[in-house]
């Protein structure tokens, strides 16, 4: 099956401070996708991140707080900046490899603030 | 490692039983989710079940598990029109969350 590397996979952080995740994909894909999960809520996606484009956000995220960058199709990162308590949650990335092969999600990225 | 599958495509027609199944490789996971996602939106959970279930029902969704055959199905009974879309399983075994690969369901009138 197709592989996302997904790094951190957890993370406490102070509040205040940034935290960048990496998603690496073996294979080359179009699109990448950023969610959050806060706790005892569904998946929100963040932004959808094209190579060479700016990455389109979902109502209620802004660039400045989670700046993404995708460099090349097989790579991309989310930041969260200037962190707070509520911005503890699960960060995940996914892909769709076309229709054969479905959506892959990375491994998630646990993030606590403090 | 660990790996959750599903089939790609199902059809149905309007009003029958709809039944998306899930195998998952990691016996340890303490909670199984279902996940659907319309079309240019983000994925809304369904239902999930804990480990030590063996079905739960909400509404029009039944959840089964077969721990012995790591095995998790969804029936979405008299199923509508509404309900096309891709419904993804996940495992959260504490370490990690596995999503399996998304069933398009696709519902003809």
């Amino acid at each position: 099956s197709a592989v996302i590397s997904q790094k951190p996979s957890r993370d406490i952080c102070q509040r205040g401070t940034s935290l960048t995740i990496q998603c690496q994909v073996d294979s080359q894909v179009t699109m990448m996708f950023w969610y959050r999960q806060q706790p005892g809520q569904s998946l929100t996606l963040i932004a959808t991140a094209n190579q060479g484009s700016e990455a389109t956000y979902e109502s209620g995220f802004v660039i400045d707080k989670f700046p993404i960058s995708r460099p090349n199709l097989t790579f991309s990162t989310l930041t969260v900046s200037n962190m707070s308590p509520e911005d503890s949650s699960i960060y995940l990335c996914s892909v769709e490899r076309g229709s054969t092969y479905g959506y892959t999600f990375g491994s998630g990225t646990r993030l606590t603030v403090v | 490692g660990e790996d959750v599958e599903q089939s790609l495509f199902l059809s149905v027609r309007e009003g029958d039983s709809s039944v998306i199944n899930c195998t998952y490789t990691d016996s340890s996971s303490t909670y199984l989710y279902w996940y659907k996602q319309e079309p240019g939106a983000g994925l809304q959970l369904l239902t999930y079940i804990f480990s030590n279930m063996d079905m739960k029902q909400d509404q029009r969704l039944t959840v089964l598990l077969n721990k012995k055959d790591k095995h998790l199905s969804l029936r979405i009974a008299d199923t509508q029109t509404g309900d096309s879309a891709i419904y993804f399983c996940a495992e959260d075994y504490g370490q990690n969350f596995v999503f399996g690969p998304g069933t398009r369901l696709s519902v003809l009138p």
